[in-house]
């Protein structure tokens, strides 16, 4: 079956850095997705990635290894506004999107 | 979410009622979906659209009608609501350099 695993919750200081494990099972792969969503609001794309590597975006960065079926998203110096949770989704062979849970992640100032 | 209006944004239900969420973009995408999001689960499809004219099922279909007259509008639509189907309705547009989803803002629905 397809799946993807996230951790529920995860809590950080303000200013410090936070990383977001996501592993993933689908059949057949076209790429991973991050994507920020803050109570009560709709999710917003942060990034794609289908090649290994990491793309480095502002204080947002993410990760991918095909191989071992693993992203992470990398948050750096911690703002307030980023509490929110922060959902990762495969795209299938069908180019359909495979989604988790969703991550919620606590700033502490 | 410029470019996806959802209509309603909230709505309660008795059991049994029957009722039409309309997803509307000016984004001239073909791609449109139709998700469900409940505490705790990942985002799940219930119907999608591949163009006008088009819909196919997602998921999580029964229960749920979908129509894509206009390219502009998908409309979802609840025949005989269940309190399973409490939950929060997002529509999204496929769209930009990666394919990503574009969301509407969300139709929060409580079924009684």
């Amino acid at each position: 079956g397809q799946n993807i695993d996230q951790p529920t919750e995860m809590t950080a200081t303000e200013g410090a850095i936070v990383q977001i494990n996501c592993t993933y099972q689908t059949s057949g792969f076209n790429g991973l997705f991050w994507y920020q969503q803050h109570a009560g609001e709709a999710p917003t794309f942060l990034s794609y990635n289908v090649l290994d590597g990491l793309e480095e975006k502002g204080r947002f960065s993410s990760f991918l290894s095909r191989s071992k079926g693993y992203s992470y998203l990398l948050l750096k110096e911690l703002q307030m506004k980023d509490s929110a949770s922060y959902l990762c989704a495969a795209m299938d062979s069908n180019y359909q999107l495979i989604w988790g849970a969703g991550t919620k992640l606590i700033i502490k100032p | 979410n410029a470019g996806v209006t959802q209509t309603p944004k909230f709505r309660v239900l008795k059991t049994g009622q029957s009722m039409t969420l309309l997803c509307a973009q000016d984004m001239n995408h073909e791609y449109m979906y139709w998700y469900r999001q409940d505490p705790g689960m990942g985002l799940r499809l219930i119907h999608y659209s591949v163009g006008e004219g088009t819909t196919a099922k997602g998921e999580v279909p029964d229960g749920y009608n979908v129509s894509r007259l206009k390219k502009q509008n998908f409309l979802l639509g609840l025949e005989s609501a269940a309190p399973s189907q409490t939950s929060v309705y997002f529509c999204a547009i496929a769209g930009g350099d990666t394919g990503e989803l574009f969301f509407g803002e969300g139709s929060r629905l409580t079924v009684l």
